[in-house]
């Protein structure tokens, strides 16, 4: 079926240090991977995005990688900041793209 | 640009009655998308739209859940009769190319079920 599994379900870190979150998807016909960010009681919002052609794509501190042979990526966040204290979740499209999402991740920012 | 646009923010009712939930996408995305997320879980996908036509909807009950999107701009989702379990918040998202493009998200309705 379509699935995306997402780990950790909580991270702690401590300010300063990296976080990373691992998805894995059970369609390998999937090509596109966002990342989104969800403050509390606000809506998600897209933080970077990957598709297969490519395999890691890096916007300043945030990097994705993607193993579409072992069929997972990876959110990368390098230098936390208490500002990055927020749930995360990772998406794969399905057939039909239909967006299918993780069940988050919440990471919190020890100063 | 302007966003996606829910209402109404918050709604209480008490199980068995009826409930409807509004969503205005970006203008000129063909794709909406409804969303339930349960407290502490991940965006569960309700219903695809593509225009007007429905994409999938494999994940809507049926039995008490329709949507639709009349001539391919604003869409509602309705709910008839409610459950305790239906208490989440119904997210609605646009996009301009179905599942390879970003989705943006509306800011939601919380629905409370007594």
């Amino acid at each position: 079926g379509e699935n995306v599994e997402q780990h950790p379900s909580t991270l702690s870190v401590q300010e300063g240090d990296s976080a990373v979150i691992k998805c894995t998807y059970s369609d390998s016909a999937s090509n596109y991977f966002p990342w989104y960010k969800q403050e509390l009681g606000k809506r998600p919002q897209l933080i970077i995005d990957i598709r297969s052609n490519v395999g890691e794509k890096k916007d300043q501190r945030i990097a994705v990688t993607l193993n579409k042979t072992a069929k997972h990526f990876s959110l990368h966040i390098t230098e936390t900041q208490p500002e990055d204290s927020a749930v995360y979740f990772c998406a794969a499209n399905f057939a039909g793209n239909k967006l299918t999402f993780g069940g988050g991740t919440r990471v919190l920012v020890k100063p | 640009e302007a966003g996606v646009a829910q209402s109404p923010r918050y709604k209480i009712i008490e199980k068995r009655q009826s409930v409807a939930f509004w969503c205005n996408p970006i203008s000129g995305h063909a794709t909406l998308y409804w969303y339930q997320q349960i407290l502490g879980q991940g965006p569960k996908l309700l219903i695809q739209f593509q225009n007007n036509g429905v994409v999938d909807d494999s994940q809507l009950p049926k039995d008490r859940f329709s949507a639709e999107r009349l001539k391919g701009v604003d869409s509602t989702l309705k709910i008839q009769p409610a459950k305790l379990e239906d208490s989440a918040v119904y997210l609605c998202a646009s996009s301009t190319r179905q599942g390879e493009t970003e989705a943006f998200f509306g800011q939601g309705t919380r629905l409370t079920v007594v």
